[in-house]
């Protein structure tokens, strides 16, 4: 294990369902990360969290919604989502940014 | 513009030979690099690192080389077991982002 845990693991929601993703890190890390990996793409950083202050969002839409209410923790708010949404969604954290990021084992997200 | 590929998709090796996963940067300003194997249904696993003023690495039955010249990352697996069958992915960071940049990853496959 690295340290990282995802919940839930699974998720199908429809269109018009609200639903967050939560994340936990359990290594003292102060940078957290949200990505999303699609089949054939590279991994796709979509938020960074630094000391609970977001330093990058990049570019997603604003059907995504982090929050960081603490180091340990992050979430990732999901509204209004669209089936090219389907993807899996990892989270990592290291100890501060630019170093080694441990992943955790990621939320398997169908949207229909 | 920054970017980390890998030159082959999919590499099948027999059971007990050495692999050899290849990586290309283009980024002149990245100093530092990681491998991380991502087996089905897990996230990323960290593996190995290596930083710029390094060009050789060596880890349990693995080993990276970083060639500054070519921008040229590899990771070599020695014995391969069946147990080593993932996607494996090169990141890299520089600059002034601290953002990992990562490849598409290769996928091993090892044949018993």
């Amino acid at each position: 294990e690295t340290g990282v845990t995802q919940t839930p693991r699974h998720l199908v929601m429809g269109m018009t369902n609200k639903k967050s993703l939560k994340c936990e890190q359990h290594l003292g890390h102060n940078a957290m990360y949200w990505y999303k990996q699609s089949a054939k793409k590279p991994l796709e950083l979509m938020f960074v969290y630094s000391l609970e202050e977001r330093v990058e969002n990049n570019s997603v839409p604003s059907r995504f919604s982090p929050e960081c209410p603490n180091s340990s923790h992050l979430f990732l708010h999901l509204h209004t989502l669209q089936p090219e949404d389907s993807a899996l969604y990892l989270c990592a954290s290291s100890q501060v940014q630019g170093e080694t990021q441990y992943f955790g084992p990621g939320t398997r997200l169908l949207v229909l | 513009g920054e970017s980390v590929g890998l030159h082959l998709p999919t590499l099948s090796v027999q059971e007990g030979d050495n692999s050899i996963i290849n990586c290309a940067y283009s980024n002149s300003a990245s100093d530092y690099f990681i491998w991380y194997k991502q087996e089905s249904g897990k996230g990323p696993q960290f593996i190995i690192d290596i930083r710029s003023n390094m060009d050789k690495r060596q880890g349990q039955r693995v080993t990276v080389l970083l060639n500054k010249t070519v921008k040229h990352l590899s990771l070599q697996i020695a014995a391969t077991q069946p147990g080593d069958s993932a996607v494996y992915f090169c990141a890299d960071v520089g600059g002034a982002t601290n953002k990992l940049i990562f490849g598409t990853g290769t996928l091993l496959a090892v044949q018993p």
